[in-house]
C-alpha cells in the first residue's frame, strides 16, 4: 500500500480564497484524522472520521473550517474564507478499528499571505 | 482532565550515548500512551505504546519506555543514540473513555552531534 495519500503537499494562498485539503486513507482503514500542526498550538486534532461519518470535530477551530469524507477512500479539509492564521502543516492519518496505532501522511504546508 | 507534558523542549546528545526524553501525564482514566517520531518534512511514525499490558514498552529502532503510574510518566530512553535519530518526538496520551480523541505533547527536538 502506498500509505496515507495528501494532496496538495504546498499551498499557497491568498487571504479569503478557499482552500481544499485532500486525503486517501489506506484501504481497508475505517477511521480518519485530520490534524493541525503549528508552531505556537502543537499539533491538535480538528475532526475524525469512522466509516466516513464524523464522529468528533470539537477540535474545528471554527465555522470556516469544514470536512466531509463522501466515502471510504477519499477526504477533504476546506477552509473557506482562509486567514493567514491558518498557516499551519495540516496531516491526515487514518487507522484500523480497534487498532491504537495512527499512520500519518506526509501532510500539506498551508500557508496564507 | 487530560494532559501531556514533555519535559524538554530540546534535547542533544552525543552519538553513542544515551537518550532520555521526558513525558508526564494527566488523565482521569487509565490512559493508552504512545511515543511517536517526526522526522523533517515527514509525517509521524508510531515507535512504541502502552496500553495496560506490559509497563516497560519495547518499540522499534532500540527505543523503549517505562510506564510508572505512581509519578505519572511515560519517559522514552535508547541505550545508544544514532545520528539517523535525530527527528521530532512526541509524547501522546488517549484517554480510554472511548473514541479516538488524542492529546499530543508539544514534542522534544532530539539534536544527535557526531
Amino acid at each position: 500500500d502506498a500509505g496515507v495519500i495528501q494532496s496538495p503537499r504546498h499551498e499557497v494562498t491568498e487571504m479569503g480564497q478557499e482552500v481544499t485539503l485532500r486525503c486517501k486513507p489506506i484501504s481497508g482503514h475505517d477511521y480518519l484524522f485530520w490534524y493541525r500542526q503549528t508552531m505556537m498550538r502543537g499539533l491538535e486534532l480538528l475532526i475524525y472520521f469512522n466509516n466516513n461519518v464524523p464522529i468528533d470535530d470539537s477540535g474545528m477551530p471554527e465555522d470556516r473550517f469544514s470536512a466531509k469524507m463522501p466515502n471510504a477512500s477519499f477526504s477533504t479539509l476546506k477552509i473557506q474564507p482562509s486567514e493567514p492564521r491558518d498557516s499551519a502543516v495540516y496531516f491526515c492519518a487514518s487507522s484500523l478499528p480497534g487498532i491504537d496505532e495512527q499512520f500519518f501522511g506526509p501532510g500539506t504546508r498551508l500557508t496564507v499571505l | 482532565a487530560q494532559s501531556v507534558t514533555q519535559l524538554d523542549s530540546h534535547v542533544s546528545v552525543s552519538e553513542g550515548t544515551p537518550v532520555l526524553l521526558r513525558c508526564n501525564y494527566s488523565s482521569s482514566y487509565s490512559p493508552s500512551l504512545f511515543w511517536y517520531v517526526q522526522h523533517p518534512n515527514k509525517g509521524l511514525q508510531l515507535l512504541l505504546k502502552y496500553t495496560s499490558a506490559a509497563t516497560l514498552v519495547k518499540g522499534i529502532n532500540g527505543f523503549e519506555a517505562e510506564f510508572k503510574k505512581s509519578e505519572t510518566s511515560f519517559h522514552l530512553t535508547k541505550p545508544s543514540a544514532h545520528m539517523s535519530d535525530a527527528a521530532e518526538y512526541f509524547c501522546v496520551v488517549r484517554p480510554n473513555t472511548g473514541g479516538f480523541k488524542t492529546i499530543f505533547g508539544a514534542g522534544t527536538r532530539l539534536f544527535v552531534k557526531a
